[in-house]
């Protein structure tokens, strides 16, 4: 099994751009797509990113995702912070024994 | 438009079964699998199998295939999970996703169902 490791909190002002680092803990980040998802208080999450880089109809593209064989890792960058860009992050990867796996989840602050 | 609305918030003595309800609308219930994932309070959330609605073929995850169940009502466009034997690291937010017809990522998810597991 492999785990996904995120910053506990990331903070940053609106109208700047912020990103947010997923480290694979064993196996290639490449060998499996990376998904990111966005969890406001109280809400279910909601889709950001999907096979590494995709955004899904509605996302800005303010929302980009990336992944950097060199530090397996995956990365989301939020460009023209807003307000409402305030919420948990989560990255999610698979590998053949665990299919779905959640990174601890970055708190972003927007202030 | 696409819809997952949950049933309501339970409250459960530790060993006993609970079962949650996912009814979708606003498109073709069996076309589409439904992953059940669910979060404990402040913690990040947990993947807990899927069901295959147009057959009804199940994956569970390997943690809790001893205690999980998914079902479905195409009739009702209805989604069930339950899980048995509930103890205190159950209690969590149990939520229905869609996966996406044509990626490997949920694209709706519903609003989920508040499960607490207290003597």
């Amino acid at each position: 099994n492999f785990m996904l490791i995120q910053p506990h909190s990331v903070s940053e002002s609106p109208g700047k751009s912020v990103t947010i680092s997923c480290t694979r803990s064993s196996g290639s980040i490449a060998s499996n797509f990376v998904q990111w998802y966005q969890q406001r208080p109280g809400s279910a999450p909601t889709t950001v990113i999907y096979e590494d880089d995709e955004r899904p109809s509605g996302v800005p593209d303010r929302f980009a995702g990336s992944i950097d064989t060199s530090s397996n890792s995956a990365s989301l960058t939020i460009s023209g912070l807003k307000t409402e860009d305030e919420a948990e992050y989560y990255c999610q990867s698979s590998d053949a024994s665990t299919p779905w796996v959640f990174g601890g989840g970055t708190k972003l602050t927007v202030l | 438009q696409v819809q997952l609305v949950h049933s309501g918030a339970e409250v459960k003595k530790p060993g006993a079964s609970v079962k949650v309800s996912c009814k979708a609308s606003g498109y073709t219930f069996t076309s589409y699998a439904l992953h059940w994932v669910r979060q404990a309070p402040g913690q990040r959330p947990e993947w807990m199998g899927w069901i295959n609605v147009g057959t009804g073929n199940t994956k569970y995850s390997q943690t809790l295939q001893d205690r999980v169940t998914f079902t479905r009502d195409t009739s009702a466009n209805t989604a069930y999970m339950e899980l048995s034997s509930l103890r205190s690291e159950d209690t969590a937010v149990y939520f229905c996703a869609r996966r996406a017809m044509t990626a490997d990522y949920f694209d709706y998810w519903g609003q989920g169902t508040l499960v607490t597991v207290s003597s």
